[in-house]
């Protein structure tokens, strides 16, 4: 597509329950990118694709955050047993070579509240 | 972690008035990136720093890798009323991974 597109925009779910967030990336970028954003700060990163591989997953805050792309295209953002602190906006960003010589666009987002 | 601060935090000017913004670090960065998020959206990128020193103009605005690659600025000239917004420098620590550290931003209004 032309842009960055995340699904669903938003996102409200109880305590306890697991969420699943989309990214669709702009097409042939092999780069993909997670970051989250709390209220009044800027963006924090989660995790880095190249391809179908987690290149770089060092800012996942815990083991109930998880995120796949299985076909180097599509990705998803898994959380299990959410928590009230897990709210805020979840953003994907992707471009065409890693590097931001390439381009890093972002999508945007996914506003997830936990209730 | 790294951390960054912006200044100043938020600013209301009146249209026309230039606008300078500034990002600073306790660490070396490699990179130094501007975006600017409207409401309800993703951080657009507006400029990206790659040497120390290096000045970058885009249109209305121009940016600087400091010498010391642990700050940058941002100036808006001639400023109008759809330059409201947040802006937020990113710092990359080294060339290699991908991830970049974002301030906290700094919120600027644009009063007619």
């Amino acid at each position: 597509g032309a842009g960055v597109s995340q699904t669903p925009s938003n996102k409200v779910t109880e305590k306890g329950k697991y969420v699943e967030l989309r990214c669709d990336p702009i097409s042939g970028h092999t780069a993909l990118y997670w970051y989250r954003q709390s209220l009044g700060q800027g963006p924090e990163f989660l995790i880095y694709f190249q391809g179908t591989g987690a290149a770089d997953d060092s800012g996942l805050p815990n083991d109930r955050f998880f995120a796949v792309r299985p076909e180097g295209s599509v990705s998803t953002l898994k959380i299990q047993r959410t928590e009230r602190g897990d709210s805020a906006v979840y953003l994907c960003a992707s471009s065409l070579r890693p590097g931001v010589l390439y381009g890093y666009t972002f999508g945007s987002g996914t506003r997830l509240t936990v209730v | 972690g790294q951390q960054l601060n912006q200044s100043p935090q938020s600013m209301f000017i009146q249209e026309g008035e230039d606008v300078s913004m500034n990002c600073t670090s306790s660490s070396i960065f490699n990179t130094w990136l501007w975006y600017k998020q409207d409401p309800g959206e993703g951080p657009v990128l507006l400029i990206a720093l790659y040497k120390a020193g290096e000045l970058t103009s885009n249109g209305r605005l121009t940016a600087q890798f400091g010498i010391t690659r642990k700050d940058s600025f941002l100036n808006i000239s001639a400023s109008i009323p759809s330059d409201v917004g947040i802006y937020f420098c990113a710092g990359q620590l080294d060339n290699y991974g991908q991830n970049f550290v974002f301030g906290p931003g700094t919120r600027l209004s644009v009063l007619p």
